[in-house]
């Protein structure tokens, strides 16, 4: 069971945009704790995706966007590419239980 | 280019030890915290441990504390794991991690490709 609730699977058509949530409490999101996302495709590495609730590192296209709102935060993909199908994951800190992420939400193009 | 290198995962008994390295390069080692994160076989990701750019704070999981200890040695480039008392939950690829500037323990900008651990007898 993890600190942050996200959905196990999301999918849309290419082109289409989708969104994953993570769900949070006061002890992490709620406060004010910084949401971060990362993808992760098959057979390798997470890459940070998102940092600071909305912010993309150099080279993340702008098709990727973030928000975070009080115990929760959302990640949104736009224009979708068979390329994005992975697992997408958040992170944030938790007071009592330090870093956590949420637990993945695959992601299928269809 | 930064680059970070794992090594020291295999195959260990339960109650066993093993001792995991990442080699660091790229960026200013000890300007950074440095973290493992594990995941399980077919599972999602878990922050394992953190430790300081100075090496002189390390935090723990609730589920490695007392068992695991991160250690690092800023004029090698090199950060240690040292895992004792291994369990079968403790099976996973284990990856190194950059922390992000301005923050002390995630999220984490850069990883390395992972080293699995396997505990089974």
């Amino acid at each position: 069971q993890s600190v942050l609730t996200q959905p196990p699977s999301v999918s849309g058509a290419p082109g289409q945009r989708v969104t994953i949530s993570c769900t949070g409490s006061s002890s992490n999101i709620g406060s004010a704790y910084d949401v971060h996302w990362y993808q992760q495709l098959p057979g390798t590495a997470p890459k940070l995706l998102i940092y600071g609730n909305i912010n993309r590192p150099s080279g993340v296209p702008d098709r990727f966007s973030a928000s975070k709102s009080g115990t929760s935060a959302s990640l949104a993909i736009t224009g979708l590419q068979a390329e994005d199908e992975a697992d997408y994951y958040c992170q944030s800190y938790d007071r009592l239980s330090g870093v956590v992420f949420g637990g993945g939400t695959k992601l299928t193009v269809l | 280019e930064v680059q970070l290198l794992e090594s020291g995962g295999g195959l260990e008994q339960p109650g066993g030890s093993l001792r995991l390295s990442c080699v660091a390069s790229g960026f200013i080692f000890s300007n950074y915290a440095m973290s493992w994160v594990r995941q399980p076989p077919g599972k999602g990701l878990e922050w394992v441990s953190t430790i300081s750019g100075s090496g002189g704070s390390t935090y723990y999981a609730d589920s490695v504390k007392g068992r695991f200890t991160l250690s690092r040695d800023n004029s090698k480039n090199t950060l240690s794991l040292q895992m004792k008392s291994l369990r079968a939950e403790d099976t996973a690829v284990y990856y190194c991690a950059k922390v992000l500037s301005g923050y002390n323990y995630g999220g984490f900008d850069y990883w390395g490709q992972g080293t699995l651990v396997t505990v089974s007898s």
